[in-house]
């Protein structure tokens, strides 16, 4: 089972400020690396799919990058909307499927 | 417009099972695998499993392998999870998303409640 870490658990920061969101697997999953983000009592949704490809309708402030191992969500400028938790999830080596602990970015 | 439409909460009690569905609409249903997502309270994600709705094949993680079920029913473009010996650690959200380079669309979500 392929582990996904990520760090840092949580990220307090203010808006206008730029988010670096880290994810890194036990195991090489090549660019099969999602990002979704979670809003309280909503479902998550796909913000980044194939390690670097903004899914429809996601604001190009979201980016993703890197491949193998090490994996990065960044925030341009964080809006007051984009506070909220952030997961990675790896597809390239399952079953299982498996999903990163989360990333929280709150309001410094 | 892709909508995936949950079934309604759950209470049941330890031992018991129960059986979730999620209604798929605005897309060609056999298209594309769909997959269960469950979110214990306060929790992470976890994936439960998968179906691919074109012939029905399953894959589960070895985790729910013996108490997990999903079927699906062409007709009405619905899909059903099955999961039996329920126990308190079952108690979470359970969600269905839809597969298309990443899990694009998501379902409500179902709360499953397992108490005694």
């Amino acid at each position: 089972e392929i582990v996904l870490t990520q760090s840092p658990a949580t990220l307090s920061l203010s808006p206008g400020e730029r988010a670096i969101l880290s994810c890194r697997t036990s195991q090489s999953v090549s660019t099969e690396l999602a990002w979704y983000q979670q809003k309280p009592g909503q479902a998550p949704r796909l913000l980044i799919y194939d390690a670097s490809n903004r899914a429809t309708g996601i604001p190009a402030r979201f980016s993703g990058s890197g491949s193998g191992t090490d994996f990065t969500l960044t925030i341009s400028s964080l809006e007051p909307e984009d506070f909220a938790v952030y997961y990675c999830h790896q597809r390239f080596n399952w079953p299982p499927l498996t999903f990163g602990g989360g990333t929280k970015a709150e309001i410094k | 417009q892709v909508q995936l439409v949950q079934s309604g909460a759950e209470e049941k009690k330890p031992g018991a099972s129960v059986r979730l569905s999620c209604k798929t609409s605005g897309y060609t249903f056999t298209a594309n695998y769909l997959h269960w997502v469950r979110q214990a309270p306060g929790q992470g994600l976890e994936w439960v499993g998968m179906i691919f709705p074109r012939d029905g094949s399953t894959t589960y993680p070895q985790k729910f392998q013996d108490r997990v079920t999903m079927t699906r029913d062409t007709s009405t473009s619905t899909v059903y999870m099955e999961l039996s010996s329920l126990r308190s650690e079952d108690t979470a959200i359970y969600y269905c998303a839809r597969d298309a380079e990443g899990f694009d669309v998501w379902g409500q979500g179902t709360m499953v409640t397992v108490s005694s």
